[in-house]
Protein backbone atom coordinates (compact mmCIF):
# COMPACT_ATOMS: atom_id res chain seq x y z
CA UNK A 1 0.00 0.00 0.00
CA UNK A 2 0.61 3.39 -0.82
CA UNK A 3 2.43 5.36 2.30
CA UNK A 4 1.72 8.77 1.05
CA UNK A 5 -0.95 10.13 -1.42
CA UNK A 6 -1.24 13.46 -3.33
CA UNK A 7 -4.77 13.01 -5.43
CA UNK A 8 -4.04 16.72 -6.40
CA UNK A 9 -1.58 16.58 -9.27
CA UNK A 10 -2.23 20.49 -10.06
CA UNK A 11 -3.82 23.19 -8.67
CA UNK A 12 -4.54 27.07 -9.18
CA UNK A 13 -4.38 30.08 -6.95
CA UNK A 14 -5.29 33.12 -7.31
CA UNK A 15 -2.57 35.61 -5.96
CA UNK A 16 -2.89 36.62 -2.24
CA UNK A 17 -5.47 33.52 -1.52
CA UNK A 18 -4.93 30.46 0.91
CA UNK A 19 -5.03 27.47 -0.79
CA UNK A 20 -5.04 23.90 0.69
CA UNK A 21 -2.67 21.18 -0.34
CA UNK A 22 -4.10 17.28 0.63
CA UNK A 23 -2.01 14.42 1.93
CA UNK A 24 -3.25 11.29 3.08
CA UNK A 25 -0.94 8.84 4.68
CA UNK A 26 -0.81 5.39 5.68
CA UNK A 27 0.85 3.93 8.94
CA UNK A 28 0.43 1.84 11.85
CA UNK A 29 2.86 2.58 14.17
CA UNK A 30 1.98 5.20 16.15
CA UNK A 31 5.48 7.15 16.01
CA UNK A 32 5.80 8.92 12.81
CA UNK A 33 6.95 12.64 11.65
CA UNK A 34 5.35 14.46 8.66
CA UNK A 35 6.77 16.57 6.49
CA UNK A 36 6.48 18.70 3.13
CA UNK A 37 8.91 20.19 0.39
CA UNK A 38 9.23 22.14 -2.35
CA UNK A 39 10.64 22.07 -5.39
CA UNK A 40 10.86 25.48 -7.62
CA UNK A 41 11.45 25.17 -11.20
CA UNK A 42 14.93 25.14 -10.59
CA UNK A 43 15.02 21.56 -8.69
CA UNK A 44 16.33 22.18 -5.35
CA UNK A 45 13.85 20.56 -2.63
CA UNK A 46 13.54 22.79 -0.19
CA UNK A 47 12.29 21.68 3.38
CA UNK A 48 9.20 23.66 4.67
CA UNK A 49 7.69 22.18 7.71
CA UNK A 50 7.34 19.16 9.90
CA UNK A 51 4.56 17.74 12.44
CA UNK A 52 5.32 14.97 14.57
CA UNK A 53 2.55 12.51 15.48
CA UNK A 54 2.47 12.96 18.96
CA UNK A 55 2.79 16.90 18.55
CA UNK A 56 -0.68 17.95 20.10
CA UNK A 57 -0.89 21.53 17.97
CA UNK A 58 -0.83 21.79 14.46
CA UNK A 59 2.96 23.12 13.08
CA UNK A 60 2.99 26.17 11.34
CA UNK A 61 5.77 28.44 9.35
CA UNK A 62 5.33 31.76 8.52
CA UNK A 63 2.56 31.31 5.53
CA UNK A 64 3.00 27.74 6.14
CA UNK A 65 0.47 25.79 8.18
CA UNK A 66 -0.47 22.03 8.33
CA UNK A 67 -3.68 21.07 8.88
CA UNK A 68 -2.76 17.95 11.01
CA UNK A 69 -5.82 15.18 11.06
CA UNK A 70 -4.63 11.82 13.05
CA UNK A 71 -7.89 9.75 13.19
CA UNK A 72 -8.45 10.94 9.48
CA UNK A 73 -4.52 10.23 8.72
CA UNK A 74 -4.37 14.00 6.76
CA UNK A 75 -1.57 16.51 6.47
CA UNK A 76 -2.58 18.72 4.50
CA UNK A 77 -0.31 22.24 3.75
CA UNK A 78 -2.14 25.21 4.24
CA UNK A 79 -0.35 28.36 2.19
CA UNK A 80 -1.73 31.24 3.23
CA UNK A 81 -1.86 34.90 0.78
CA UNK A 82 -0.25 33.07 -2.05
CA UNK A 83 2.83 34.49 -3.99
CA UNK A 84 3.80 34.39 -7.35
CA UNK A 85 6.98 32.58 -6.28
CA UNK A 86 5.24 30.13 -4.52
CA UNK A 87 4.35 28.17 -7.66
CA UNK A 88 6.26 24.99 -7.64
CA UNK A 89 5.83 21.34 -6.70
CA UNK A 90 5.02 20.39 -3.32
CA UNK A 91 5.56 17.26 -1.76
CA UNK A 92 4.34 15.37 1.07
CA UNK A 93 6.71 12.82 2.86
CA UNK A 94 6.48 10.46 5.94
CA UNK A 95 9.32 8.51 8.02
CA UNK A 96 7.59 6.14 10.77
CA UNK A 97 9.34 4.02 12.86
CA UNK A 98 11.01 0.95 12.56
CA UNK A 99 13.64 3.06 10.21
CA UNK A 100 12.97 6.96 10.25
CA UNK A 101 15.53 7.20 8.14
CA UNK A 102 13.85 5.96 5.36
CA UNK A 103 11.51 9.11 3.92
CA UNK A 104 8.47 7.78 2.14
CA UNK A 105 7.60 10.92 -0.53
CA UNK A 106 4.09 11.40 -2.24
CA UNK A 107 3.92 11.80 -6.07
CA UNK A 108 3.76 15.55 -5.60
CA UNK A 109 0.98 18.74 -5.92
CA UNK A 110 2.09 21.29 -9.05
CA UNK A 111 0.57 24.96 -7.59
CA UNK A 112 0.36 27.69 -10.10
CA UNK A 113 -0.37 30.55 -8.65
CA UNK A 114 -2.06 33.18 -11.37
CA UNK A 115 -1.69 37.36 -10.92
CA UNK B 1 28.04 27.73 4.18
CA UNK B 2 27.98 25.41 1.11
CA UNK B 3 25.81 23.16 2.78
CA UNK B 4 25.35 19.70 -0.03
CA UNK B 5 27.05 19.94 -2.95
CA UNK B 6 26.82 17.45 -5.95
CA UNK B 7 28.30 17.23 -8.82
CA UNK B 8 28.27 16.69 -11.71
CA UNK B 9 24.64 18.84 -12.03
CA UNK B 10 24.56 17.12 -15.42
CA UNK B 11 25.92 13.79 -17.61
CA UNK B 12 25.07 11.86 -20.37
CA UNK B 13 26.26 8.62 -20.78
CA UNK B 14 25.95 5.31 -22.55
CA UNK B 15 24.54 2.26 -21.83
CA UNK B 16 26.64 -0.22 -19.65
CA UNK B 17 29.45 2.82 -18.67
CA UNK B 18 30.23 3.31 -15.20
CA UNK B 19 29.43 6.04 -13.79
CA UNK B 20 29.83 7.98 -10.12
CA UNK B 21 27.13 10.60 -9.11
CA UNK B 22 29.30 12.55 -5.89
CA UNK B 23 27.85 14.01 -3.27
CA UNK B 24 29.58 16.31 -0.46
CA UNK B 25 28.02 17.99 2.39
CA UNK B 26 29.95 20.01 4.79
CA UNK B 27 27.73 19.76 8.13
CA UNK B 28 29.37 17.03 9.24
CA UNK B 29 25.79 15.26 9.46
CA UNK B 30 26.02 11.45 10.03
CA UNK B 31 23.19 10.49 7.84
CA UNK B 32 23.12 10.78 4.37
CA UNK B 33 20.79 9.51 1.87
CA UNK B 34 20.63 8.89 -2.22
CA UNK B 35 17.31 9.37 -3.94
CA UNK B 36 15.96 8.85 -7.50
CA UNK B 37 13.15 11.05 -8.71
CA UNK B 38 11.24 9.95 -11.66
CA UNK B 39 7.97 11.47 -12.97
CA UNK B 40 4.33 10.17 -11.08
CA UNK B 41 6.78 8.96 -8.56
CA UNK B 42 8.01 11.53 -6.22
CA UNK B 43 11.50 10.64 -4.35
CA UNK B 44 12.07 6.94 -3.71
CA UNK B 45 15.00 5.93 -1.52
CA UNK B 46 18.40 4.30 -3.57
CA UNK B 47 20.63 4.23 -0.34
CA UNK B 48 21.92 5.41 2.53
CA UNK B 49 24.44 5.40 5.60
CA UNK B 50 24.25 6.18 8.81
CA UNK B 51 28.39 6.96 9.27
CA UNK B 52 31.31 5.91 8.16
CA UNK B 53 31.41 2.34 6.36
CA UNK B 54 27.62 2.16 7.36
CA UNK B 55 25.15 1.85 4.53
CA UNK B 56 21.73 0.30 3.61
CA UNK B 57 19.23 -0.30 1.04
CA UNK B 58 16.37 1.74 0.70
CA UNK B 59 13.73 1.47 -1.51
CA UNK B 60 14.98 1.00 -5.18
CA UNK B 61 19.04 -0.49 -4.40
CA UNK B 62 18.92 -2.17 -7.73
CA UNK B 63 22.09 -0.84 -10.33
CA UNK B 64 23.27 0.88 -7.76
CA UNK B 65 26.73 0.51 -5.30
CA UNK B 66 27.68 3.07 -3.00
CA UNK B 67 30.14 3.88 0.03
CA UNK B 68 31.41 6.24 2.48
CA UNK B 69 34.63 5.97 3.57
CA UNK B 70 34.52 9.74 4.85
CA UNK B 71 31.75 11.16 6.81
CA UNK B 72 31.26 14.38 4.22
CA UNK B 73 31.28 12.09 1.15
CA UNK B 74 28.50 9.96 -0.32
CA UNK B 75 29.02 8.62 -3.78
CA UNK B 76 26.46 6.48 -5.94
CA UNK B 77 27.93 4.62 -8.25
CA UNK B 78 25.69 2.97 -11.39
CA UNK B 79 28.33 0.18 -12.47
CA UNK B 80 26.67 -0.60 -15.68
CA UNK B 81 24.00 2.18 -16.35
CA UNK B 82 20.57 1.50 -18.63
CA UNK B 83 17.90 3.30 -19.66
CA UNK B 84 15.80 3.38 -16.87
CA UNK B 85 17.91 4.57 -14.68
CA UNK B 86 17.68 7.97 -16.58
CA UNK B 87 16.62 10.37 -13.56
CA UNK B 88 17.17 13.38 -11.65
CA UNK B 89 18.99 11.89 -8.68
CA UNK B 90 19.27 13.85 -5.22
CA UNK B 91 21.42 13.45 -2.30
CA UNK B 92 20.23 14.60 1.17
CA UNK B 93 21.50 14.61 4.93
CA UNK B 94 19.91 14.19 8.37
CA UNK B 95 20.36 16.70 10.82
CA UNK B 96 19.25 15.30 14.23
CA UNK B 97 20.12 17.84 16.46
CA UNK B 98 18.92 20.78 14.16
CA UNK B 99 15.92 23.34 14.84
CA UNK B 100 13.40 20.77 14.70
CA UNK B 101 14.52 18.17 16.63
CA UNK B 102 13.33 16.07 14.15
CA UNK B 103 14.44 14.00 11.18
CA UNK B 104 14.44 16.22 8.71
CA UNK B 105 16.18 15.60 5.84
CA UNK B 106 17.92 18.94 4.13
CA UNK B 107 18.50 18.00 -0.05
CA UNK B 108 21.46 18.87 -2.49
CA UNK B 109 20.95 20.54 -6.35
CA UNK B 110 20.68 17.31 -7.88
CA UNK B 111 22.05 15.81 -10.63
CA UNK B 112 20.19 15.18 -14.10
CA UNK B 113 21.38 11.83 -15.78
CA UNK B 114 20.86 10.55 -18.88
CA UNK B 115 21.17 7.09 -20.17
CA UNK B 116 21.64 6.66 -24.27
Amino acid sequence: AQKITQTQPGMFVQEKEAVTLDCTYDTSDPSYGLFWYKQPSSGEMIFLIYQGSYDQQNATEGRYSLNFQKARKSANLVISASQLGDSAMYFCAMSDAPNFNKFYFGSGTKLNVKP
Amino acid sequence: DAGITQSPRYKITETGRQVTLMCHQTWSHSYMFWYRQDLGHGLRLIYYSAAADITDKGEVPDGYVVSRSKTENFPLTLESATRSQTSVYFCASRDPTGRTGTDTQYFGPGTRLTVL
